[in-house]
């Protein structure tokens, strides 16, 4: 099963600031996924990482807020940008693994202040 | 569009009995994935069990079971002789035509020695 290395794991930031989170996974993969996880709710998918190709945004989520690098196989960024309060969540990303769903990073949780 | 439905938001269960964490769903594709994901209070999401829309048996791993009736459009997650450490969130996911998994509002468990 692919090992996924998310960092950081934490982080207090201030408003109006950027946060970037990486994620390098231990195998190549095709397509790497950011999610966000609201205090006491689910999990929302923000954007799919391709490789050699913009991000994929789902709807509500947009490029200049959550900017995307993939610049291999192996390794993907997510920044939350001009930070505020309601960013504070755990972010989490993620590589599929046909027929058994999604193998999920440890999480970054950031608080804004 | 796919949707998931997670009915009980908490539950408390007596150790070692056994659990059902109840999972409806919505979609239209006639091919799909369900998943079961746990996340205890550390944040990690840890896979627990897939079932195809094909497969003929339910899937089983360890003392995880999945309840699947397809033409009530339930994946129903049962726990055999729960222990402490089964306390978390649970998520009941499905897999989108696209390859993304959408997750439902989740179930907190607890289990009570």
């Amino acid at each position: 099963s692919a090992v996924i290395s998310q960092k950081p794991s934490r982080d207090i930031c201030q408003r109006g600031t950027s946060l970037t989170i990486q994620c390098q996974v231990d195998s190549q993969v095709t397509m790497m996924f950011w999610y966000r996880q609201q205090p006491g709710q689910s999990l929302t998918l923000i954007a799919t990482a391709n490789q050699g190709s913009e991000a994929t945004y789902e709807s509500g989520f947009v490029i200049d807020k959550f900017p995307i690098s993939r610049p291999n196989l192996t390794f993907s960024t997510l920044t939350v940008s001009n930070l505020s309060p309601e960013d504070s969540s755990i972010y989490l990303c993620s590589v599929d693994r046909p027929n058994y769903g999604y193998t999920f990073g440890s999480g970054t949780r950031l608080t804004v202040v | 569009a796919q949707k998931i439905t997670q009915t009980q938001p908490g539950m408390f269960v007596q150790e070692k009995e056994a659990v059902t964490l109840d999972c409806t769903y919505d979609t239209s594709d006639p091919s799909y994935g369900l998943f079961w994901y746990k996340q205890p209070s550390s944040g990690e999401m840890i896979f627990l069990i897939y079932q195809g829309s094909y497969d003929q048996q339910n899937a089983t791993e360890g003392r995880y079971s999945l309840n699947f009736q397809k033409a009530r459009k339930s994946a129903n997650l049962v726990i055999s002789a729960s222990q402490l450490g089964d306390s978390a969130m649970y998520f009941c996911a499905i897999r989108r035509r696209d390859d993304k998994i959408i997750f439902g509002k989740g179930t907190r468990l607890h289990i009570l020695p």
